[in-house]
């Protein structure tokens, strides 16, 4: 079968870095994809992996054992504003995704 | 930037009505993707489009039919609405190649009664 495993909530301190898991069963892989969506907004693109090995893009990294199933994205610096539900997507198939439950992340002062 | 709109945010209908969701995107995408979003069970998708004319059933299907004229426009039917179909329903486009992310619209909530 297929299956995507993510936490369902994180809490983390303004300023903090926080690391969101992800684990996959999937028949196939063509790359994983990490979205942000804000309560009541479309989900947003943050990252694309399908190499082994940290992708860094600003206060953001995604990371990708293709080994292991598994994927973890990175938040440095945290602000207020990256509370948001965090999506790990998997390309099983041609352009076929899919997602994660998803991880609602909440960053306090 | 891509820019894929829905027709309605929120829309309220009753059980046993036809019920079209309609979807635009602007930058010529091939692809385009219906999915619905719940609480603790994550986007599945519905169904998908490679091409004009073209479709594909996605994970959950039942219920549900789509249709797409134009290379723009990706419409989900729902053919006799019942509660259980009570959602968020997402629509989405992309490039064909692997790499291309999908790009979302703000969504659909739909309320069956």
């Amino acid at each position: 079968g297929q299956n995507i495993d993510q936490p369902t909530e994180m809490t983390a301190t303004e300023g903090a870095i926080v690391q969101i898991n992800c684990t996959y069963q999937t028949s196939g892989f063509n790359g994983l994809f990490w979205y942000q969506q804000h309560a009541g907004e479309a989900p947003t693109f943050l990252s694309y992996n399908v190499l082994d090995g940290l992708e860094e893009k600003g206060r953001f990294s995604s990371f990708l054992s293709r080994s292991k199933g598994y994927s973890y994205l990175l938040l440095k610096e945290l602000q207020m504003k990256d509370s948001a539900s965090y999506l790990c997507a998997v390309k099983s198939g041609y352009n076929k995704l899919i997602f994660g439950a998803g991880t609602r992340l909440a960053v306090h002062p | 930037d891509v820019k894929v709109t829905q027709s309605s945010r929120y829309l309220v209908k009753r059980t046993g009505e036809k019920v079209f969701l309609e979807c635009v995107q602007d930058m010529d995408h091939e692809n385009m993707f219906w999915y619905r979003q719940d609480p603790g069970l994550g986007l599945r998708l519905i169904y998908f489009s490679y091409d004009v004319k073209m479709k594909e059933k996605g994970d959950i299907p039942e219920g549900y039919s789509v249709s797409r004229e134009k290379k723009e426009r990706f419409s989900l039917i729902l053919e006799s609405a019942s509660t259980n179909q009570t959602s968020m329903y997402l629509c989405a486009s992309s490039l064909g190649q692997n790499d291309q992310p999908q790009h979302f619209g703000d969504g659909t909530r739909l309320s069956i009664l």
